[in-house]
């Protein structure tokens, strides 16, 4: 049992590149989440999803894209990277819609982005 | 979605209690009270949640207020690895927009 699995750990990308982070559960979950840390801002959810197919936005979204076609994974895609998109990337997951002891939520090691 | 209020920066000494506030005023009756911690950069992890009960497990106690308008977190022996940003979240219903805010930094000093 793996729990969250974020790839990669590392990354640096350069102005306008594109790249995916990758995020994987095997625990089941239908509930998907990704969060941005800046230093002093806390967790930010960007994108969220209670299931396959189904994805929404969260607070700050601009900028990434998200998909869900399975219900182990859940990539989030920047598709021309900025500078301002510098940060660490967390992704979560948990059940849904279950009694509420069974809703918490797993999270990542996190993946550390750096664009120039 | 019912949002949470913590003091940004707290302090306790090793040994002692550490006791964490969290105001979330607006909470509805379905939603529970969750709390989390991040130790240095790692992913935050769970640490226990209530709905209107006091709480106890091995790692902590969550005293809910009657009205549920607040909660306080409580590390009855903090050591210095409980130093870490404590967050606290509502979570219930359809609720899918977890919002984490900034957290309190617990620093625990020898």
């Amino acid at each position: 049992n793996a729990g969250v699995t974020q790839t990669p750990k590392f990354q640096v990308l350069k102005t306008g590149q594109s790249m995916t982070l990758q995020c994987a559960q095997d625990m089941n979950h239908e509930y998907m989440s990704w969060y941005r840390q800046d230093p002093g801002m806390g967790l930010r959810l960007i994108h969220y999803s209670v299931g396959a197919g189904i994805t929404d936005q969260g607070e700050v979204p601009n900028g990434y894209n998200v998909s869900r076609s399975t219900t182990e994974d859940f990539p989030l895609r920047l598709l021309s990277a900025a500078p301002s998109q510098t940060s660490v990337y967390f992704c979560a997951s948990s059940y849904s819609g279950r009694p509420p002891g069974a809703n918490v939520l797993t999270f990542g090691a996190g993946s550390r982005l750096t664009v120039l | 979605d019912a949002k949470t209020t913590q003091p940004p920066s707290m302090d306790c000494a090793e040994g002692r209690a550490a006791n964490l506030p969290c105001n979330h005023s607006t909470i509805s009756g379905n939603e529970y009270v969750y709390w989390y911690r991040q130790i240095h950069s790692q992913g935050p992890q769970y640490i226990i949640h209530g709905l209107k009960n006091n709480e106890t497990n091995e790692m902590a106690s969550l005293i809910i207020t009657e009205d549920r308008k607040s909660s306080t977190l409580i590390l009855p022996h903090a050591t210095l690895r409980d130093t870490a940003v404590y967050y606290c979240i509502v979570r219930g219903g359809s609720n899918y927009k977890l919002t984490f805010g900034k957290g309190t930094l617990l620093t625990v000093n020898p």
